[in-house]
């Protein structure tokens, strides 16, 4: 079974910072995903990663499979950037497999 | 952007009945899931769906939940009589075949009085 950590568990930043969400997890994956998830509670799929690097926007996230580590970073954080981020893995296996979820970050970003 | 659609929003019902929550996924999505998260916890994963059948379930979802897929297009879980600890946000998701474009629903928040 797949232990999916989460650092830190609460961030508060001032508008502008670079922010970092780390992720590790401690069995091989086909995949991990970033989700946002708002104060309403609706989930928002950021990413998905095998390998390597994506970026979108503001949004950057990296994974190292052999250290398996995975980082979001947030450049030019903006109050509205204010949400909880999750990472989430799928084991080795296809698409049936579902996901196994971290605690999440509680980010919040002050004007 | 396609969207996953769940209903209702919001469910109050009360211990013992049955509930069916309902989701229409994205339409050339392949792959069918049905995940909770209790109040102030992580999301959990219940059940996952794939060619009109169970692909894989949690220890989770026992004997009082079923998923079906009536009519090609919704997905429904059925919860057979509630526990107030069955109270929580009830999330489906969609995904194509490589899971690539993973979608969440905006969720079912079910509370059991």
């Amino acid at each position: 079974k797949n232990e999916v950590e989460q650092s830190p568990q609460n961030l508060t930043a001032q508008e502008g910072e670079f922010i970092t969400i780390n992720c590790s997890y401690s069995v091989g994956i086909s995949a991990l995903h970033w989700l946002q998830q708002h104060p309403g509670g609706g989930i928002v799929s950021l990413f998905m990663l095998s390998s390597g690097k994506k970026k979108h926007g503001r949004l950057i996230a990296t994974i190292n499979i052999q250290e398996k580590h995975s980082s979001l970073h947030i450049t030019a954080s903006h109050p509205r950037d204010s949400a909880v981020y999750i990472c989430a893995v799928r084991s080795s296996g296809g698409g049936a497999d579902g996901l196994t979820f971290g605690k999440g970050t509680h980010l919040i970003i002050q004007p | 952007e396609p969207e996953v659609t769940q209903t209702p929003s919001h469910q109050v019902t009360q211990m013992g009945q049955e509930v069916i929550l309902r989701c229409v996924p994205i339409s050339n999505h392949l792959y069918f899931y049905w995940y909770r998260q209790i109040l102030g916890q992580k999301v959990e994963f219940l059940v996952s769906f794939y060619n009109n059948e169970i692909s894989e379930k949690s220890e989770i979802f026992d004997d009082q939940f079923s998923v079906e897929r009536p009519d090609g297009s919704n997905f429904t879980l059925k919860i057979r009589s509630t526990k107030l600890e069955d109270s929580a946000m009830y999330f489906c998701a969609s995904s194509d075949r490589q899971a690539y474009g993973y979608t969440f629903g905006s969720g079912t928040r079910l509370t059991v009085v």
